[in-house]
């Protein structure tokens, strides 16, 4: 199994810009997030899913948006890229029905994206 | 770019000694905490994990205590090695969903 992956590993945008960034996970799991990390801090919720064609808002959803049209990706967009959204991004998974231990996160390898 | 394990506390350990890494939780409805170790470039990995109505837990190398009074988790590190170097970050679960709140973290490193 692959577990998490994301694409791409590294980006530059200039302002304004869009672009899609992709998670994938080949472990059934019902929940995906998307994260954002920057120098110092933890991990902050951007958006996440509970389900294939459901989505939510987390802690730092401004300027970004998410699709989950099949269960197995979480997609996550910028619009239009400003400079305040240079960071790392990194998508989890967690959550498979009928398992007892199910809370675990399970992460990607992270997007590094920087805009200009 | 910039590592995330700047600006964060840091606690230097020998090599071979043991590590403890605290971490204060906000929410006392809380009932479930998990440790991630992230080393530099890579995603969180997750370490050990505690249930709400246990006070300890341990794994290979590595205990977590849980004290729910002062709402204090600590992550104990056996024999530490240079592999052990990273930010471990402390997280709780209170949203439901299997949302995580997660700390800011703590850099580790080890000398040899």
């Amino acid at each position: 199994n692959a577990g998490v992956t994301q694409t791409p590993k590294f980006r530059v945008l200039k302002t304004g810009q869009s672009m899609t960034l992709l998670c994938a996970q080949d472990m059934n799991h019902e929940y995906m997030y998307w994260y954002r990390q920057d120098p110092g801090m933890g991990l902050r919720l951007i958006h996440y899913s509970v389900g294939e064609g459901t989505t939510a808002k987390g802690e730092v959803p401004d300027g970004y948006n998410v699709s989950r049209l099949k269960k197995q990706n979480f997609l996550l967009g910028l619009e239009s890229a400003a400079p305040s959204q240079t960071s790392v991004y990194f998508c989890a998974s967690s959550y498979s029905k009928g398992l007892a231990k199910n809370n675990e996160q399970f992460f990607g390898p992270g997007t590094r994206l920087t805009v200009l | 770019g910039e590592s995330v394990g700047l600006h964060l506390p840091t606690l230097s350990v020998q090599e071979g000694d043991n590590s403890i890494i605290n971490c204060a939780y906000s929410n006392s409805a809380s009932d479930y905490f998990i440790w991630y170790k992230q080393e530099s470039g890579k995603g969180p990995q997750f370490i050990i994990d505690i249930r709400s109505n246990m006070d300890k837990r341990q794994g290979q190398r590595v205990t977590v205590l849980l004290n729910k009074t002062v709402k204090h988790l600590s992550l104990q590190i056996a024999a530490t090695q240079p592999g052990d170097s990273a930010v471990y970050f402390c997280a709780e679960n209170y949203y439901g969903n299997n949302r995580l709140a997660f700390g800011k973290g703590n850099q580790v490193v080890v000398i040899p």
